[in-house]
């Protein structure tokens, strides 16, 4: 079945830097990748998501996906309090009907 | 509106007695997902609806069952709570199948005594 795993657990990052995550997933026959995000209390919101081995960019936040390697990323450029979150990576199985997520990763940025 | 809507949003429940939760949305999705998640812990896929049809995951076939009466409500019902359900219920739909937007609920926290 399916794995995805996320690293890091967390993660502290100080206001205007960048922030990193990775995702890694077990399945080569993934079609779709994608990143939601959760500040406390709320519920889950997607961020972001790729079909295609490259790079996607929205705004601060850009995805990289590299089949291949089984590995795909989340980047925070300029990162802000508001940013402070949980991170969701999933990946799509059961042949595209469902989605299967990783553990998270705490993100806290520090003003 | 992307609402998702969950009730009640803390359950409160004895070992051996049922559980019903209840999700809805108001935009016409096809598809909607109920989700387990424990601290630390991955999100757990246990069932989701396309339209009619109920797919159940292999490994909580038996400890979940789901109703969809109409295409905006879908309910979770736990038979015989046990302590290990305690856990925050995710529900989230989405217009298409897993490759599409889920969005979800605020969710519903159960703890079972």
């Amino acid at each position: 079945q399916q794995k995805v795993q996320q690293s890091p657990e967390s993660l502290i990052v100080p206001e205007g830097a960048m922030t990193s995550l990775n995702c890694t997933f077990s399945d080569s026959a993934s079609q779709y990748f994608a990143w939601y995000r959760q500040h406390s209390g709320k519920a889950p919101k997607a961020l972001m998501s790729i079909f295609s081995n490259g790079e996607k960019e929205e705004g601060r936040f850009t995805i990289h996906l590299n089949k291949a390697s089984l590995h795909f990323s989340l980047h925070i450029r300029d990162s802000q309090p508001s940013d402070s979150a949980l991170y969701l990576c999933a990946v799509s199985y059961q042949g595209g009907r469902a989605l299967i997520f990783g553990t998270g990763t705490t993100v806290s940025v520090s003003p | 509106d992307t609402t998702v809507k969950q009730n009640p949003r803390y359950k409160l429940a004895r070992v051996g007695k049922p559980v019903n939760l209840i999700c809805s949305q108001t935009m016409n999705h096809d598809t909607m997902y109920w989700y387990q998640k424990k601290p630390n812990q991955a999100p757990k896929l246990l069932l989701f609806y396309y339209d009619k049809i109920l797919n159940r995951e292999a490994d909580t076939f038996e400890k979940f069952q789901s109703s969809r009466p109409n295409n905006s409500f879908c309910s979770l019902y736990i038979g015989s709570a046990g302590l290990e359900y305690s856990a925050m219920y995710l529900c989230a739909s989405s217009r298409g199948q897993g490759e599409d937007t889920q969005y979800f609920g605020p969710g519903t926290r159960l703890l079972v005594l």
